[in-house]
């Protein structure tokens, strides 16, 4: 079955730590993948997606095949990071959403 | 329901052919998004309601595209005189009045203009 999973509902990191959002996925062909992001009072935006191998506001996100991940990852969290994230991949069929993560960045 | 729910899954129409795509949000959620993406690329904002309030039309895409909420509950979104480039998955999602929870997303309607 296709699936994205975000184990994580809560994520708290102090302000200065590393962040690092899990994301696996099962699909049996190969899956485009993304994160977005909804910051507080907005909408739902792309954030990066792993064919264009960027990095975007100090995130990173590498598509490990082996283990079926998509991490999201920041060295040193900043305030401004707190936000929900959403994982998702698209496949031949349709767009699947993890639930997402909550990050709270502690001062 | 217990999510989010749109119809039909897919459909496939003719150029020139309106069609109207279907979604039933989480009882309760007052804030309800349509959303669509094409292929290979990310999604795509086309309105959002919220309770009462006008909708924020200001990601459709042309005059082509109309939705409504009624109730404050089921929306549908209108395509007229669709073209090629309008095929897409087209997803809906809905959340909570302060978002907090996040987005519940709808499974999507593909929509295939041919």
């Amino acid at each position: 079955a296709q699936r994205v999973t975000q184990p994580e509902k809560l994520l708290s990191v102090f302000k200065g730590a590393p962040v690092e959002l899990k994301c696996n996925y099962s699909y049996s062909g190969s899956p485009e993948l993304f994160w977005y992001v909804q910051y507080s009072r907005q909408r739902l935006q792309l954030l990066l997606r792993h064919i264009s191998r960027e990095s975007i506001k100090g995130f990173t996100a590498d598509l490990n095949k082996g283990e079926t991940s998509f991490h999201l990852k920041k060295p040193f969290a900043q305030e401004e990071d707190s936000a929900m994230y959403y994982c998702a991949l698209t496949g031949d069929d349709k767009i699947i959403f993890g639930k997402g993560t909550r990050l709270h960045i502690l001062p | 329901g217990a999510g989010v729910s749109q119809s039909p899954s897919n459909k496939v129409t003719e150029k020139g052919k309106d069609v109207e795509l279907r979604c039933d949000p989480i009882s309760g959620h007052t804030a309800l998004y349509w959303y669509r993406q094409s292929l290979g690329q990310g999604l795509e904002f086309l309105i959002y309601f919220q309770g009462n309030s006008a909708p924020d039309k200001s990601g459709l895409p042309s005059d082509r595209f109309s939705a409504e909420r009624t109730g404050g509950s089921v929306s549908t979104l209108t395509i007229q005189r669709t073209q090629q480039e309008d095929s897409a998955v087209y997803l809906c999602a809905s959340s909570s009045p302060t978002g907090f929870d996040g987005y519940t997303f709808g499974s999507g309607t593909r929509l295939t203009v041919v």
